[in-house]
Order: C-alpha cells, then sequence, then structure tokens
C-alpha cells in the first residue's frame, strides 16, 4: 500500500502526559499537512512542511504542540502536557506540488484525553 | 478569511435517487476545489478535484461543478446506493500555493435501502 499511513491509529492517554504521532506520506510527496478534526466539523488546518522545512503554523497550534519533518520524509507531531481539549482526530496529508497539489489523507489517529 | 459551507448539514434518501450536495465559499480566488468523502471514524477519501479553469469534473456516478465567480460547487450523486452513506466535505485552498485546506462542516449522506 502506498497511501498516507499513521502510528497510531488510536491514543488514550491521561491529562498532562505527552503524546507522539507520526505520519508517512506517499514517497514522492514534497508537501505534508497536519489537520485537527472534531466530532461533527470539518478538519481544521495545523501545520505544513515542504520538504523539512515547516512553512506555517495555525493559531490553533499552541506552545504545546510541535512538528518536525527530518530528512523531508515522516512527520511526527507532538502534544506535550496534554488537556482534555485536545481530544480529537488528527489527519495528515500529503501532495505533490507539480500534480495540482491534490492532497491525499491518512487514516488518522484518534486521540482521547482523560 | 475564507469561509466554506456546505447545505444541506444531513440529508436521508431511498436507494436509486439522485442527489445534489452543496457547497459555498467566500473568496473566489481559489485555483482548485477539492470533494472528499469521509466513513465514520476514518481519514477522507479524495473524490474529485477541479481546477479553476473546470467547469466540471466526472467520475463514475460522481459529478462535480464549480462556478468560482458565484462561489459555488456543486457535487451530483446519480443513482445513489447504500454504500454512498457518508459524509462529503468540499475544501478550498488558500490564497497561496502550497494549498492549506479550508473545509466545510460537512453533509451527512444516508441512503436507505
Amino acid at each position: 500500500d502506498t497511501g498516507v499511513s499513521q502510528d497510531p491509529r488510536h491514543k488514550i492517554t491521561k491529562r498532562g502526559q505527552n503524546v507522539t504521532f507520526r505520519c508517512d506520506p506517499i514517497s514522492e510527496h514534497n508537501r505534508l499537512y497536519w489537520y485537527r478534526q472534531t466530532l461533527g466539523q470539518g478538519p481544521e488546518f495545523l501545520t505544513y512542511f515542504q520538504n523539512e522545512a515547516q512553512l506555517e503554523k495555525s493559531r490553533l497550534l499552541s506552545d504545546r504542540f510541535s512538528a518536525e519533518r527530518p530528512k523531508g520524509s515522516f512527520s511526527t507531531l507532538e502534544i506535550q502536557r496534554t488537556e482534555q481539549g485536545d481530544s480529537a482526530m488528527y489527519l495528515c496529508a500529503s501532495s505533490y506540488e507539480l500534480t495540482r497539489n491534490e492532497q491525499f489523507f491518512g487514516p488518522g489517529t484518534r486521540l482521547t484525553v482523560l | 478569511k475564507q469561509e466554506v459551507t456546505q447545505i444541506p448539514a444531513a440529508l436521508s434518501v431511498p436507494e436509486g435517487e439522485n442527489l445534489v450536495l452543496n457547497c459555498s465559499f467566500t473568496d473566489s480566488a481559489i485555483y482548485n476545489l477539492q470533494w472528499f468523502r469521509q466513513d465514520p471514524g476514518k481519514g477522507l477519501t479524495s473524490l474529485l478535484l477541479i481546477q479553476s479553469s473546470q467547469r466540471e469534473q466526472t467520475s463514475g456516478r460522481l459529478n462535480a461543478s464549480l462556478d468560482k465567480s458565484s462561489g459555488r460547487s456543486t457535487l451530483y450523486i446519480a443513482a445513489s446506493q447504500p454504500g454512498d452513506s457518508a459524509t462529503y466535505l468540499c475544501a478550498v485552498p488558500g490564497g497561496t500555493s502550497y494549498g492549506k485546506l479550508t473545509f466545510g462542516q460537512g453533509t451527512i449522506l444516508t441512503v436507505h435501502p
């Protein structure tokens, strides 16, 4: 399967703990995006990478959130000191700038903060 | 700031009906529009992408149209089937080249046998 993959698919944690999610984009895609989706809403943009450079962060991304994309391949999203309001589906997408920038999404990581 | 609205929020139809989902956006300076399908608890599946220079795009029983000047897109589903039951989302990129997407809230479609 050459689609976008995310790990883990589900994460349950206690308030105050740190969590890290991983996203592996489609191999030739140079752009990678993180979105967050809460129940009944459309996804909201969090951050974007072109190759290894993080080019934009949403105001939704507080200083407890950090994302990296070393070597322009996979990406990680870390949430420190989790809060109950962080409970959501975290979605990763990738695209290739020279092919209409169509975004392809992974299956998501469902985070539940108790 | 781009805002995307989808109407209706929910739709329930009997199998076999043709149906139309609507999407409107406030900033017409877009270079494409994507329609996605999302099954409960799953990620998004890209259905169709329409470039700003196109007016229509078709894939199987799906047809999407785009009217940039009026800020509207429609997704037409022909001969609906129970397997079409899902949430349908439209999204437009921001006014820059990298295309972070702004999504509508989605239309929840239920097709009953």
